[in-house]
């Protein structure tokens, strides 16, 4: 099957930018997207790019998409402590028809 | 308005019992899938239904029984509940089954089998 990785923890200070990685397998990918999960609350929808896009800027979130090395990251600028979660990159998995997640990157931002 | 609910948010049960956790989305999509995330936050995916037909039905032991009575509602039926059962499920909704670009998800249900 298919293998979103992702490293499990970034700490960051407050007002830096953020950068989370993510790498996938699956070359047949049409949209990758980023979830953000906070404690003990559901999958918030970030963001999401088109397979044929190598960037995608939303006011603070920056998605970059290498589709040669299926390497994608979110970058989030002046990170805030309410930036604070984990955060899920997945793909669209054409064969199954469903999401594959990576592990999340838990963000930890310091005051 | 929610857009994905599901309920209840905390079940505590025992081992041995029957449960079932409902959703319902009002979003007007024809998907609706079940995700289970475990102890270590991994996400993954359980069934998906396409306008009340079963799409997907990943590696799931059969007391896992998903219903749809309509395309708002996906519940999830659990038989025989065991320890290891013991996770958060999540629901999710998009509209298309094949080529999706946006998937919602409800809150969660924590689900704690002793």
């Amino acid at each position: 099957g298919e293998d979103v990785e992702q490293s499990l923890f970034l700490s960051v200070r407050e007002g830096d930018s953020s950068v989370i990685n993510c790498t996938y397998t699956d070359s047949s990918s049409t949209y990758l997207y980023w979830y953000k999960q906070e404690p003990g609350a559901g999958l918030q929808l970030l963001t999401y790019i088109f397979s044929n896009m190598d960037m995608k800027q939303d006011q603070r979130l920056t998605v970059l998409l290498n589709k040669k090395d299926k390497h994608l990251s979110l970058r989030i600028a002046d990170t805030q402590t309410g930036d604070s979660a984990i955060y899920f990159c997945a793909e669209w998995d054409t064969g199954r028809r469903a999401l594959t997640f990576g592990s999340g990157t838990r963000l930890q931002v310091q005051p | 308005d929610t857009a994905v609910s599901q309920t209840p948010k905390y079940l505590v049960t025992q081992m041995g019992n029957d449960k079932s956790i409902k959703c319902e989305q009002n979003l007007g999509h024809d998907t609706m899938y079940w995700y289970k995330q475990d102890s270590k936050k991994f996400l993954k995916i359980m069934f998906s239904y396409n306008n009340k037909e079963l799409i997907i039905n990943e590696t799931v032991p059969n007391r896992f029984s998903p219903k749809s009575p309509d395309k708002a509602h996906l519940n999830l039926h659990i038989n025989s509940l065991e320890l290891g059962d013991s996770a958060v499920y999540f629901c999710a909704s998009s509209q298309g089954g094949t080529y999706v670009y946006e998937q919602y998800f409800g809150p969660g249900t924590r689900l704690t089998v002793t």
